[in-house]
């Protein structure tokens, strides 16, 4: 069955600085990869996806994120944070010709002045 | 275009009354799905439909659930008799199909008293 890992709970950075999230996935066939974006109060709205191609996937906010193989990986990326990018992060994946999206448990980001 | 509509957004019930919780999804996307949000579990899958037929209710935690989607731009899902227990966020998305991206409605807060 295929699974996804957070491994960080809750991340805090200073704003202006880079940001790493990290998502790990398990399971055989080819991925394809989202990321999400849950506002307090709100749905999850989508940052990204990978299908297939270039490894390296641009989304909106200015985020990435890419995917790496031999790792299992699918970490999200920023440059330079900004307060409003405080929220909690979903890492999801699926395989093609099943519908059927499996949601990492999430990682809260929380920026500090 | 108006995104995924759930209604109501809010809703506080007794131990044993029914619930029932609407969603209506994006004009010409043909799947759906229903989540379930809390702390101690995640986001779940409860169930989803493409061209309004159910294709997966195994997320469906008991005969007390039940989903329905009479046409393309409705869908269902009630609780009877609810429990403390199914306090949580529910969450409705819809999307094209196979292979495609997940849009997620703003969720509606259940407190079950």
């Amino acid at each position: 069955a295929q699974s996804v890992t957070q491994p960080d709970i809750h991340i805090t950075v200073s704003e202006g600085a880079s940001l790493e999230l990290r998502c790990n996935y398990s399971y055989g066939a080819t991925p394809y990869l989202f990321w999400y974006v849950q506002s307090p109060g709100q749905g999850l709205q989508l940052l990204l996806k990978y299908f297939s191609g270039d490894t390296l996937v641009q989304g909106i906010k200015g985020f990435e994120a890419e995917f790496k193989r031999s790792q299992s990986s699918f970490n999200l990326r920023k440059p330079s944070v900004h307060w409003s990018d405080a929220a909690e992060y979903f890492c999801a994946v699926g395989y093609f010709g099943n519908e059927k999206l499996t949601f990492g448990t999430g990682t809260r980001l929380t920026i500090i002045p | 275009d108006a995104g995924v509509i759930q209604s109501p957004r809010h809703e506080v019930t007794e131990m044993g009354q029914e619930v029932t919780l609407r969603c209506k999804p994006i004009s010409g996307h043909n799947s759906l799905f229903w989540y379930r949000q809390t702390m101690m579990r995640g986001l779940e899958l409860l169930i989803y439909f493409n061209n309004n037929v159910p294709i997966d209710d195994s997320g469906m935690p008991e005969d007390r659930f039940s989903a329905k989607m009479p046409n393309a731009s409705f869908s269902t899902l009630k609780i009877q008799p609810s429990e403390p227990r199914d306090s949580a966020v529910y969450f409705c998305a819809s999307s094209r199909g196979v292979n495609n991206e997940q849009f997620f409605g703003p969720g509606t807060r259940l407190t079950v008293l």
